[in-house]
């Protein structure tokens, strides 16, 4: 899997919106970019992915730009419970390999 | 309700002991992974296993050892060739990367040695 690099840490304030970048410039055509976090002492939980189109559930927003070198997770009103950490990675499509984390980025959401 | 059960959720053991954590899911994922996870860093991949009776070593395998002989679980023994194995343990499953796939967590063993 291409790898990721994130800066390890963000504050954001309350209600603002948190914008998490993610640069994959290795990334190849075949793979998807996911986004997962972790509070503390718990395990990882999926939060969106995506391959080349921008992505919106109900937790975040993927931005993913034109050449696909880089993406932003948006948080539209981050709260105090989204202090957490958050993982970019890439995965190939259809097929189970190695799934590879970094370091993340650490947000702290701030009253 | 389906889902990836670790247990136990803290687990103590004694220098030179082996110890087995244990992972099952009810996902029915093909793949299997274990991670650890030391104080304020990410994730490193400790073994991961794409299919029954196979399985790859991550990054970090020197001093682990698993096993996959049912779709279901996917259990990581820490020997005691393992120079520092306190750490939090994290085990995930997954189907193959698509548009409707997300890997799923358990919630972790931590592992004190003492």
């Amino acid at each position: 899997d291409a790898k990721t690099t994130q800066p390890t840490s963000m504050d954001c304030a309350e209600g603002r919106a948190a914008n998490l970048p993610c640069n994959h410039s290795t990334i190849s055509g075949n793979e998807y970019v996911y986004w997962y976090r972790q509070i503390h002492s718990q395990g990882p939980q999926y939060i969106i992915h995506g391959l080349k189109n921008n992505e919106t559930n109900e937790m975040a927003s993927l931005i993913i730009t034109e050449d696909r070198k880089s993406s932003t997770l948006i948080l539209p009103h981050a709260t105090l419970r989204d202090t957490a950490v958050y993982y970019c990675i890439v995965r190939v499509v259809y097929v189970n390999n190695d799934m590879r984390f970094g370091a993340g980025t650490r947000l702290t959401v701030k009253p | 309700d389906g889902g990836i059960t670790q247990s136990p959720k803290y687990l103590f053991r004694k220098e030179g002991q082996n110890v087995t954590l244990s992972c099952e899911q009810n996902l029915n994922h093909d793949a299997m992974y274990w991670y650890r996870q030391d104080p304020g860093q990410g994730l490193r991949l400790i073994y991961y296993s794409q299919i029954v009776n196979d399985f790859q070593k991550g990054d970090i395998a020197e001093g682990y050892s698993v096993s996959r002989e049912k779709k279901e679980s996917f259990p990581l023994t820490v020997t005691s060739a393992q120079k520092n194995p306190t750490a939090f343990y994290l085990c995930a499953s997954s189907m193959p990367p698509g548009r409707y796939t997300e890997a799923f967590f358990g919630q972790g063993t931590r592992l004190t040695v003492v």
